[in-house]
């Protein structure tokens, strides 16, 4: 299993540009996560989703959009970037939301630079 | 609204030394904790999961330890290893959506 993929490694965008980080996972997990971590500051749930076509803000959710479509795929949509969404965005997924297949699985991140 | 704290943010020990880890939690009513380490620049690898109706998780050289009653985890760490430098990350899962909590890391070096 390659586990949690993410694509790209690192981008660097415009300020008002938008891109789509893509995520996949191949442990046939339920859910799915979004979070940004920003020096210092640990991770920050943006999007959640516990389901094909059933998705759920998380802390931070302003700026951006998600859609999960198929059990495997969780993108995430920023729409006119900003420089304050400068961060490193981590893909996770785990079996289920309670109990020891709560685990979380972790994606390598996509370093994102908004200039 | 849970809060995680982890102290000491930063760490430096000589090789072989145990040592522990800290993460403190203000509502008790856990689900689970989970340990992660972070290398740089790298994705948060699973370490440990523990349960709420669990007291402690063995791996290897790691030990983790939960009291709810207290607010408290441990990560224990024996005979540390310069390969054991990276940043230790805690996060807890409570309340209705059972959605974890991180706490901000304690970033550990290890120096032959």
């Amino acid at each position: 299993n390659a586990g949690v993929t993410q694509t790209p490694k690192f981008r660097i965008l415009k300020i008002g540009q938008s891109m789509t980080l893509q995520c996949t996972q191949d442990m046939n997990h339920n859910y799915m996560y979004w979070y940004r971590q920003d020096p210092g500051m640990g991770l920050k749930l943006i999007y959640y989703s516990v389901g094909a076509g059933i998705t759920d803000k998380g802390e931070v959710p302003n700026g951006y959009n998600v859609s999960r479509s198929t059990t495997e795929d969780f993108p995430l949509r920023l729409e006119l970037a900003a420089p304050s969404q400068t961060s490193v965005y981590f893909c996770a997924s785990s079996y289920s939301l309670a109990g020891a297949k709560n685990e979380q699985f972790f994606g390598p991140g996509t370093r994102l630079t908004v200039l | 609204k849970q809060e995680v704290t982890q102290i000491p943010a930063a760490l430096s020990v000589p090789e072989g030394e145990n040592l522990v880890l800290n993460c403190s939690f203000t509502d008790s009513a856990i689900y689970n904790l989970q340990w992660f380490r972070q290398d740089p620049g790298k994705g948060l690898t699973s370490l440990l999961l523990i349960q709420s109706s669990q007291r402690e998780q063995t791996s290897g050289r790691l030990n983790a330890s939960l009291d709810k009653s207290s607010g408290r985890s441990t990560l224990y760490i024996a005979a540390s290893q310069p390969g054991d430098s990276a940043t230790y990350l805690c996060a807890v899962s409570s309340g209705g959506s059972y959605i974890p909590t991180f706490g901000r890391g304690t970033s550990l070096i290890v120096h032959p």
